[in-house]
């Protein structure tokens, strides 16, 4: 059973591009939690996602980012008119619907110049 | 609300001495706990995790942690550091409050001298 996979795993954007993260949870799963860290700081919750369902996005920036879970496909985060503040490591966790504990990704590693 | 206080962001002890990393949490609900580490560049990886059964749990790599509701800790410990255990370590809350939002600690940077 392959983990949750996250592509790419390295993204260099310039300012003002778009970025779209994508995460492929695990076999099974049907709950997407997406989480940026900042480096040297610990990983903050952004939204959390079942399938066609935003269930809590207390976590996003009010503009520019956007999440989706379609019920076909991997989850993307995307990131509109990006801006050097939003390099980070962006994490993917996926769970099962009985949840018990979440299951990360290795991560995209946004870079913006 | 949930949050969780790690103490101490840098934690150094000597090869072979015992590991102590605090974690306190606050959660208007009964608690999932976990802990994670996570080496350079790479994603997280859990060490170990409670979820209401035994207080003291047993993790991978020799960690274990134990929960004590009345002081709201989830201390990690590991009797005798390795080398190989020098990493970022993060305790993490979730409960269910009409969705399992993770909380996470800032993180304790643990550094082993030979």
């Amino acid at each position: 059973n392959a983990g949750v996979m996250q592509n790419p795993r390295h993204l260099v954007r310039r300012r003002g591009q778009e970025a779209r993260l994508r995460c492929s949870p695990m076999k099974g799963h049907s709950h997407v939690y997406w989480y940026r860290q900042l480096p040297e700081e610990g990983l903050k919750f952004m939204v959390y996602l079942q399938k066609e369902n935003i269930i809590d996005e207390s976590g996003m920036p009010k503009e520019r980012f956007s999440a989706e879970f379609p019920k076909e496909g991997p989850s993307i985060l995307r990131i509109q008119q990006v801006v050097r503040g939003d390099s980070a490591a962006y994490f993917c966790a996926s769970s099962p619907p009985t949840y018990n504990e979440q299951f990360f990704g290795p991560g995209t590693r946004l870079t913006v110049l | 609300a949930q949050s969780v206080t790690q103490l101490g962001s840098h934690v150094s002890v000597s090869e072979g001495a015992l590991v102590l990393l605090r974690c306190n949490y606050s959660s208007s609900v009964p608690p999932y706990l976990f802990w994670y580490v996570q080496y350079p560049n790479q994603g997280l990886q859990l060490l170990l995790k409670y979820t209401s059964a035994a207080t003291l749990v047993k993790g991978i790599n020799g960690f274990e942690a134990e929960f004590k509701k009345s002081e709201t800790s989830f201390h990690l410990t590991k009797p005798s550091a390795h080398m190989s255990d020098a990493a970022e370590y993060f305790c993490a809350v979730t409960s269910n409050t009409g969705g399992f939002k993770t909380i996470f600690g800032a993180g304790t940077r643990l550094f082993v001298k030979a």
